[in-house]
């Protein structure tokens, strides 16, 4: 299974654009880019998916290039309550059944 | 609402102690899933089942762990002879046919451990 390295945290503040960046240069060609959001005492919960260019819904945007060795997830206009862990999962989960997650990257808004 | 359920949300045990913890997937969803998190890291994969079937198990489930989901519905997840290293929050998840990667976590069992 892929490895994703992600930064430990982030901080930003309201209203601005936050973009966190996974890099996973071991991708495979089945392998999806999933990324989900976690609130302290809860499950986490699914953001967004992707297996090449840009995908956007209400949520957030996942941009992925050519290669696909990387892919940034971007929340527009953050506000307090989008404070979370954020992960970036990579996997073809069809054929392993399971999704691996790594420490994530916690993302503090500050007002 | 028709989310994932865990039972109980919570569970204080003595070491030595047994215990189970129950999972309601959703309802048309095939595959469930158990996860294991620690404070600070991400959910640890434990095992998962697609309808009936366990598929595949961590070598992070030892012998005194098991998990069972008859008839393919609920699941519980029962750890024997429990040891202070097993406080964790237990999570588990579902997910429907044909959208593997988009898996729905429900609010987890937290278990301490004393």
């Amino acid at each position: 299974l892929a490895k994703t390295t992600q930064p430990i945290s982030m901080d930003s503040y309201e209203g601005q654009e936050v973009n966190i960046t996974c890099s996973h240069n071991n991708i495979a060609t089945n392998d999806y880019i999933t990324w989900y959001q976690q609130f302290p005492s809860q499950g986490p919960r699914f953001i967004i998916q992707g297996y090449k260019t840009k995908v956007t819904n209400e949520v957030a945007s996942l941009f992925i290039p050519a290669d696909r060795k990387s892919s940034t997830l971007s929340l527009p206009r953050v506000s307090l309550s989008d404070t979370a862990v954020y992960y970036c999962l990579v996997g073809d989960i069809g054929n392993t059944g399971k999704l691996i997650f790594g420490q994530g990257t916690t993302l503090q808004v500050k007002p | 609402d028709t989310g994932v359920s865990q039972d109980p949300r919570h569970k204080i045990t003595k070491r030595g102690q047994n215990v189970t913890f129950r999972c309601d997937p959703i309802s048309e969803h095939n595959r469930l899933y158990w996860y294991r998190q620690t404070l600070g890291q991400g959910p640890e994969f434990l095992t998962y089942f697609q309808n009936e079937a366990q598929l595949e198990k961590s070598r992070l489930l030892s012998d005194r762990f098991s998990a069972e989901r008859p008839k393919g519905s609920f699941s519980t997840l029962e750890i024997q002879r429990t040891e202070q290293g097993d406080s964790a929050m237990y999570l588990c998840a579902s997910s429907p046919p044909g959208a593997n990667e988009k898996l729905f976590f429900g609010s987890g069992t937290q278990l301490s451990v004393l």
